[in-house]
């Protein structure tokens, strides 16, 4: 397997222009995860699904952050409008979820650098 | 509810030296544990998980973990550091919904 893909990795935007961030997490697992890291913050999770239903949102920043997931294969998460401050490294993750040898384990994609100016 | 303390932001050894990173949890479940480790300019790659059965953990290029429930801790340990160990380290406990709750990361430095 190929692992997590993610696309692209460098993205270069300026401020007000909507951004879309997209994945392609491994065949077979259930469970998609968004993250972002920054060096103030750190690491943190902005979203997850399970079987393509986003279970848990709250670490969405605001309503201009969005994710969706439309078939197991693809997520997205969208920035509109953008702003200097979504600078940061985004993550996607994919896990098993509860096959007992990989007992949640999440796997993760190269991320992509967003520079918003 | 679960959460995970890692003890130094910064840990810095020279190499040949033992490297310890400290980890402590707190779980309301009997824990599912990780150590992942993160390169320059990579996503996060997992060293040793925790999950049941021995308290001791082997995981990759040497490192290893220990379950200590008495002590609510995973403290991750490898007996002599190399230059390619530089990287940042994250401890996490599985919320056992699918959900990892990540530690705030300690960077290793080794020093020649």
């Amino acid at each position: 397997d190929a692992g997590v893909i993610q696309s692209p990795r460098h993205e270069v935007t300026e401020m007000g222009q909507e951004v879309t961030l997209r994945c392609k997490p491994i065949s077979g697992h259930d469970y998609l995860f968004w993250y972002r890291q920054t060096m103030m913050r750190g690491l943190e999770l902005l979203i997850y699904f399970n079987n393509n239903v986003p279970i848990d949102d709250s670490g969405m920043p605001e309503d201009r952050f969005s994710a969706k997931m439309p078939n197991a294969s693809f997520s997205t998460l969208k920035i509109q409008p953008s702003e200097p401050r979504d600078s940061a490294v985004y993550f996607c993750a994919s896990s098993p979820g509860t096959l007992l040898d990989d007992a949640y384990e999440q796997y993760f994609g190269p991320g992509t650098r967003l520079t918003v100016t | 509810a679960q959460s995970v303390t890692q003890l130094g932001s910064h840990v810095s050894v020279s190499e040949g030296a033992l490297v310890l990173l400290r980890c402590n949890y707190s779980s309301s479940v009997p824990p599912y544990l990780f150590w992942y480790v993160q390169y320059p300019n990579q996503g996060l790659q997992l060293l040793l998980k925790y999950t049941t059965g021995a308290t001791l953990v082997k995981g990759i290029n040497g490192f290893e973990a220990e379950f200590k429930k008495s002590e609510t801790s995973f403290h991750l340990t490898k007996p002599s550091a190399h230059m390619s160990d530089a990287a940042e380290y994250f401890c996490a406990v599985s919320d056992r919904g699918g959900k990892l709750i990540f530690g705030q990361g300690t960077e290793l430095s080794v020093k020649p």
